[in-house]
């Protein structure tokens, strides 16, 4: 079946560190994969995504690239700040008959410090 | 401000009750969905609508009703069966819910979610 699976965390780094958070799948096909944030208390916001083979998400500073020969999707950021400090979800987009659902990740909270 | 409302913010169960938790978009989205979220867990499916007055069970269905009389309204029912509630429901929508969607349409946004606690 679809699976996705995440570093475990917590990730803690220094200001201006640069992050990587990574995320393999499992998946039939070709899913469309994600990386949403949470902040504390806070609902889930959409950061990037990619839908084919070597796209490449960005946002905010966040890149991630669709990397089909390793089943990868690993969330990169060359200087992390305090603010960046949240819970990140790795989700693939499956096809189940007519409907089309997410599979998430456990997540990985990242803790950036002065 | 178009978006996702989810009410309340916080919600108290009593043993043997039954509770509604509310979503409501104005992004005129086909798709709505119902997850549930556990400390150190990724979100689990219960319930996803792909169009008004259709829905279908997700991974986690178990303990849980819904409805879908309206587009823009997504409510969710905690009932007595669901033994353990205690945790975060979050809602989403995205325009459409049919596989094969991509692009702009296949992405699901959040509302700010809903802790339910049991008393």
């Amino acid at each position: 079946g679809n699976s996705v699976t995440q570093m475990e965390g917590p990730v803690t780094l220094s200001e201006e560190a640069f992050l990587t958070i990574n995320c393999t799948y499992t998946a039939t096909g070709y899913p469309s994969l994600f990386w949403y944030v949470q902040y504390p208390g806070e609902g889930l916001q959409l950061l990037l995504k990619a839908t084919k083979a070597d796209d490449k998400g960005s946002n905010k500073g966040f890149e991630a690239t669709y990397r089909k020969e390793t089943t990868s999707f690993h969330l990169e950021k060359g200087s992390v700040q305090v603010s960046d400090s949240a819970v990140y979800f790795c989700a693939l987009k499956r096809n189940t008959g007519t409907a089309s659902k997410l599979t998430f990740g456990t997540g990985t909270r990242l803790q950036v410090t002065l | 401000d178009g978006g996702i409302t989810q009410s309340p913010k916080y919600l108290f169960r009593k043993e043997g009750q039954n509770v509604t938790l509310s979503c409501e978009q104005n992004l005129n989205h086909d798709a709505m969905y119902w997850y549930r979220q556990d400390p150190g867990q990724g979100l689990r499916l219960i319930y996803y609508s792909q169009i008004v007055n259709d829905f279908q069970k997700g991974d986690i269905a178990e303990g849980y009703s819904v409805s879908r009389e309206k587009k823009e309204s997504f409510p969710l029912t905690v009932t007595s069966a669901q033994k353990n509630p205690t945790a975060f429901y979050l809602c989403a929508s995205s325009r459409s819910g049919t596989s094969g969607a991509r692009g702009g349409q296949e992405t699901q946004y959040f509302g700010p979610g809903t802790r339910l606690l049991v008393l």
